[in-house]
């Protein structure tokens, strides 16, 4: 089980607004910043959020993040087909002195 | 901008050791945290440890301590993993990537990983 659950799966039709959360605690996302992480299939994972909502260039506006207390979410609107991939979130354990990831989610387009 | 290029595909009994190269190519490479992240096969990803080039810091994830080994060899840019005692639950994909940057005021540690490896595949079966 995941330190970091997320859901499973997502999906939207093009044009949409879709939401990806990502559940922590005080000792990760409620004292460190969040990364979300675009896995396209068959890919290496590419970083898409840093320090909860900056976005490293080249990424499209579309995606955002934000994070409230010990939860954390990813915001893509203007849903379109290539956006579909798993999404994970990341964020730095005090108590382990390490990383930890979400169990990602698969976001499916209609 | 920098690259990193990962070794080949790897096929090991169970029992034995694999290492998995990354070298790093077209920027600063020693002063970046160098982590170490696998995904089992259909399963999310998972942090194993990673390096400071430039001092040799290591930490490793508590559930490979003592059964990984991160070094890096500064002179040709390249920080290896290896991972003993491997058991069919190691077959996975093997990134390395880069983490945050390392300077007097800041350990790097915390660092996203904005550069990753194109992943080496490690298969473990009898």
């Amino acid at each position: 089980q995941s330190v970091l659950p997320q859901p499973p799966s997502a999906s939207g039709t093009p044009g949409q607004r879709v939401t990806i959360s990502c559940s922590g605690s005080s000792s990760n996302i409620g004292s460190n910043s969040v990364d979300w992480y675009q896995q396209l299939p068959g890919s290496a994972p590419k970083l898409l959020i840093y320090n909860t909502n900056q976005r490293p260039s080249g990424v499209p506006d579309r995606f955002s993040g934000s994070r409230s207390g010990t939860s954390a979410s990813l915001a893509i609107s203007g849903l379109q087909s290539e956006d579909e991939a798993d999404y994970y979130c990341a964020a730095w354990e005090d108590s382990l002195n390490h990383w930890v990831f979400g169990g990602g989610t698969k976001l499916t387009v209609l | 901008q920098v690259q990193l290029v990962q070794s080949g595909a790897e096929v090991k009994k169970p029992g034995s050791s694999v290492k998995v190269s990354c070298k790093a190519s077209g920027g600063t490479f020693t002063t970046y945290v160098i982590s170490w992240v696998r995904q089992a096969p259909g399963q999310g990803l998972e942090w194993m440890g990673g390096i400071i080039p430039f001092s040799g810091t290591r930490n490793d994830a508590q559930k490979f301590q003592g059964r990984v080994t991160i070094r890096a060899d500064k002179s040709t840019s390249t920080v290896y993993m290896e991972l003993h005692s491997l058991t069919s639950e190691d077959t996975a994909v093997y990134y390395c990537a880069r983490g945050g940057h390392y300077t007097a005021s800041y350990s790097g540690w915390t660092g996203a990983f904005d550069i990753w490896g194109q992943g080496t595949a490690v298969f473990v079966s009898s």
